[in-house]
């Protein structure tokens, strides 16, 4: 399969831990993005690489989350001291310089206690 | 006010129905429009672009009023398969830099 991965699926944690998420972007794409969907809206811009910069972030992303892209491939998305408002689905997408389209992965479901 | 607003439905309509979806923006600079595709617990995926001079594909037509910052999707002759959440995507950049912004999505049903 050469589309995004996600890792993990699924995660159940209760408040308070930290949890990281990882996603491999389809291989020549150099631009990565993290969003979040809660049930019933739409995906929310969380924050993007191009290769290993990170370039922009939401006001969504407080200073409990912090996303990584250390070789310009795959990225992490940690959250630190989770709360129960964290839970939702955390999708990642990546594409090439030159173009548009944005492919997402399954995405990880995060439920927190 | 949203920046992306859509009618939440959903939208129940039998087989081989025509069915239109509505979606407004607010931000006047935005460049780029597309429609994708949600389904239950699954990750978006595009559906198609949408260009100022409207555009079809297949069963999908799409169109763009940028005087009323509205974008349309048709689905003629729905089939079961369709049912799904359409999400309406703005960008808001021209070219390569910018974020997506998405409405809420719209549920369609498609009943035999």
């Amino acid at each position: 399969d050469t589309g995004v991965s996600q890792d993990p699926r699924h995660k159940i944690t209760k408040r308070g831990q930290n949890v990281t998420f990882r996603c491999d972007p389809i291989s020549e794409h150099n631009r990565l993005y993290w969003y979040r969907q809660t049930l019933g809206q739409g995906p929310e811009f969380l924050t993007y690489f191009q290769n290993e910069a990170q370039l922009e972030k939401s006001r969504l992303l407080s200073d409990r989350f912090s996303a990584e892209r250390p070789k310009g491939s795959f990225s992490t998305l940690e959250i630190q001291r989770t709360e129960q408002g964290d839970s939702a689905m955390y999708l990642c997408a990546s594409r090439t310089e030159d173009q548009e389209t944005q492919y997402f992965g399954p995405g990880t479901r995060l439920l927190v206690l | 006010r949203k920046e992306v607003e859509q009618d939440p439905g959903p939208f129940n309509v039998p087989e081989g129905a025509t069915v239109a979806f509505n979606c407004t923006y607010s931000n006047s600079a935005s460049q780029s429009f597309f429609w994708y595709r949600q389904d239950c617990r699954k990750e978006p995926k595009l559906l198609m672009s949408v260009y100022s001079s409207g555009n079809e594909d297949g069963r999908f037509t799409a169109q763009l009023n940028r005087a009323s910052q509205y974008i349309s999707l048709l689905i003629r002759d729905s089939k079961l398969s369709d049912s799904a959440t359409y999400l309406c995507v703005v960008k808001e950049v021209w070219g390569s830099q910018g974020n997506l912004i998405f409405g809420k999505g719209t549920k369609l049903s498609v009943k035999p």
